[in-house]
């Protein structure tokens, strides 16, 4: 079967950092990618791994470890802007599995 | 660059009728999906294209959902008859690549309200 996990909310304050973690079990494995949703609008694609270990892009970075089933997000001097919903998704054949996303809330 | 054009943003509807989502995609794309996303959780692939032909449909409820993409550009998404449990944000994405190494754009959806 195919099974994604994720928090459902995070709350964190301006300028900390937070950590978000996604396990799955799916049947085939393309890679892990991590998708960024402001309410009301479109995911935006944030990381793609595919390779055990850490991807860093700017103040965001992702993990990844394939033997656990696991991955998560890092993200770093956080802003309030970046209070969104984060979508852990899988690649698996030709399609996209996406969890059910947590919504992580940051204030001042 | 022009992103993935959706119309409409907003259809409210009763049980049973019939709606049509339509889908522009980013130039050059031949890669197409439809998901549905439902209040709360995360988008559920309906069918994906590959130009004009479909490449997953598995998880598409045939007897009342059916899309099509002629030419290998616009795509629409039709609902006929719509249930109360259709209600959900309709996301329309396309990719260069096929399968899932490549990132996927997706448009601003299609918020579907059945009442």
């Amino acid at each position: 079967g195919q099974n994604i996990d994720q928090p459902t909310e995070m709350t964190a304050t301006e300028g900390a950092i937070v950590q978000i973690n996604c396990t799955y079990q799916t049947s085939g494995f393309n890679g892990l990618f991590w998708y960024q949703q402001h309410a009301g609008e479109a995911p935006t694609f944030l990381s793609y791994n595919v390779l055990d270990g850490l991807e860093e892009k700017g103040r965001f970075s992702s993990f990844l470890s394939r033997s656990k089933g696991y991955s998560y997000l890092l993200l770093k001097e956080l802003q309030m802007k970046d209070s969104a919903s984060y979508l852990c998704a899988v690649g698996a054949g030709t399609a996209l599995i996406f969890g059910k996303g947590t919504t992580l809330s940051v204030s001042s | 660059e022009a992103g993935v054009a959706q119309s409409p943003r907003y259809k409210i509807i009763e049980k049973r009728q019939s709606v049509a989502f339509w889908c522009n995609p980013i130039s050059g794309h031949a890669t197409l999906y439809w998901y549905q996303q439902i209040l709360g959780q995360g988008p559920k692939l309906l069918i994906q294209f590959q130009n004009n032909g479909v490449v997953d449909d598995s998880q598409l409820p045939k007897d009342r959902f059916s899309a099509e993409r002629l030419k290998g550009v616009d795509s629409t998404l039709k609902i006929q008859p719509a249930k109360l449990e259709d209600s959900a944000v309709y996301l329309c994405a396309s990719s260069l690549d096929v399968g899932t190494k490549g990132e996927q754009y997706f448009g601003p959806g299609t918020r579907l309200t059945v009442t």
